[in-house]
């Protein structure tokens, strides 16, 4: 079955803090991974995707298919990075996203 | 571009009522799903489409159901209401065959409370 998981319903750091956001996946295949993030007042968005190796706002994901894992990284956070983040992957169909029950991220001043 | 516009924001139904929520997007995209997200939940895919005439179901479509009469609209119908359908419900439209990488792109949401 496929199922994404992340353990953490919230995370507090203080600002400039490292921020690592945990995200496991259940997959047999070779998955297709992405985080979302919703901040306050605004829709859900993209925030970056495994196969295009990109930092996004500072953030980096590195997709370990050994530990089946996903986790989304930030060497210093912000403040701004305060929101909601989900973890999402595509299996084996082009088109379902199969979602995590999302990380609530707090960043303290 | 408006993106993906959902409406209404914000709705309160009784058991047995019956609503229809509008989605409707404008950057041309084939396909669009409906997803229901409880609190502390995932997402959870109701209904999708992979273009105008053409929907399937998805994981949780029960007591749902959807047309796709053009490419830029796809209402969800609720009928029948219960308490088990409070949600926020969101839009979302993606364009796969585009090779943008599967990115969907969201509705601000509909919050749907049945009492």
């Amino acid at each position: 079955a496929q199922r994404v998981t992340q353990p953490e319903k919230l995370l507090s750091v203080f600002k400039g803090a490292p921020v690592e956001l945990k995200c496991n996946y259940s997959y047999s295949g070779s998955p297709e991974l992405f985080w979302y993030v919703q901040y306050s007042r605004q829709r859900l968005q993209l925030l970056l995707r495994h196969i295009s190796r990109e930092s996004i706002k500072g953030f980096t994901a590195d997709l370990n298919k050994g530990e089946t894992s996903f986790h989304l990284k930030k060497p210093f956070a912000q403040e701004e990075d305060s929101a909601m983040y989900y973890c999402a992957l595509i299996g084996d169909s082009n088109y379902q996203l199969i979602w995590g029950a999302g990380t609530k991220l707090i960043i303290k001043p | 571009n408006a993106g993906v516009t959902q409406t209404p924001k914000f709705r309160i139904l009784k058991i047995g009522q019956s609503m229809t929520l509008q989605c409707t997007q404008d950057m041309n995209h084939n396909y669009m799903y409906w997803y229901r997200q409880d609190p502390g939940m995932g997402l959870k895919l109701i209904y999708y489409s992979v273009g105008a005439g053409i929907t399937d179901k998805g994981e949780v479509p029960n007591g749902y159901n959807v047309s796709r009469s053009t490419t830029e609209d796809f209402p969800l119908r609720l009928e029948l209401a219960a308490p088990s359908q409070t949600s926020v419900y969101f839009c979302a439209s993606s364009s796969p065959d585009r090779g943008a990488y599967n990115e969907q792109f969201f509705g601000p949401g509909t919050r749907l409370t049945v009492l």
